[in-house]
């Protein structure tokens, strides 16, 4: 595919279960980040990657939350007991190198927490 | 701190005519990066235009250009000969030479194009 891409694109979970977010990066593309958007609101950071290691995890806002990439390439954002406070966008994005290319975003996939 | 402000929640231009998306922002940081996304409602960010701190001229790219003022800490968004494709969320992110290149974003302003 030419973009990139997060499956479910919608995930409605009652409070305490586990849900799993996937992204696809584009193709070759080193760098993968995750960001959370609320509603109303501009995204925030949440995680990155560089191939398969996570470098930077400084916007996780709990240790509900756990991103991987172990060969570099899809990536799985889970969390755990979800609470109402996570229901967001979940947005992914990749870029290039691991120098500072623009980010190219997937669609997000929409989660709500009852 | 490093801080992203967009002041407009929203705006609105009739189609045809110019329309100008404000931002200021703020950091000590001498390197770094400024982008303008736009998210319909479909929700997926689109990237529109990049502006690097060292850049001597305004980055344009089609209807779009970057007014950039660095000594203010003004980046603004304009959009030339509007379209109704053109109604969705505008947010200005910046990147730091450090911290692994996250983006910091505003909070956003909604334009609506008008007929």
């Amino acid at each position: 595919g030419a973009g990139v891409s997060q499956s479910p694109r919608y995930k409605v979970a009652k409070r305490g279960q586990d849900v799993a977010l996937r992204c696809d990066p584009i193709s070759g593309h080193v760098s993968l980040f995750w960001y959370q958007q609320a509603l109303g609101q501009g995204p925030e950071f949440l995680t990155y990657f560089q191939n398969e290691a996570q470098l930077d995890k400084s916007g996780l806002p709990s240790d509900r939350f756990f991103a991987e990439r172990p060969e570099g390439s899809v990536s799985t954002l889970k969390i755990q007991r979800t609470q109402q406070e996570d229901s967001a966008v979940y947005l992914c994005a990749s870029s290039g190198g691991g120098g500072g290319e623009t980010q190219y975003f997937g669609p997000g996939t929409r989660l709500l927490v009852l | 701190a490093q801080k992203i402000t967009q002041t407009q929640p929203g705006m609105f231009v009739q189609e045809k005519e110019a329309v100008t998306l404000d931002c200021t922002y703020d950091t000590s940081d001498p390197s770094y990066g400024l982008f303008w996304y736009k998210q319909p409602s479909s929700g997926e960010m689109i990237f529109l235009i990049y502006q690097g701190s060292y850049d001597q001229q305004n980055a344009t790219e089609g209807r779009y250009s970057l007014n950039f003022q660095k000594a203010r800490k003004s980046a603004n968004l304009v959009i030339s000969a509007s379209q109704l494709g053109d109604s969705a969320m505008y947010f200005c992110a910046m990147r730091l030479s450090g911290g692994y290149n996250k983006l910091i974003f505003g909070a956003g302003t909604r334009l609506a194009v008008h007929p």
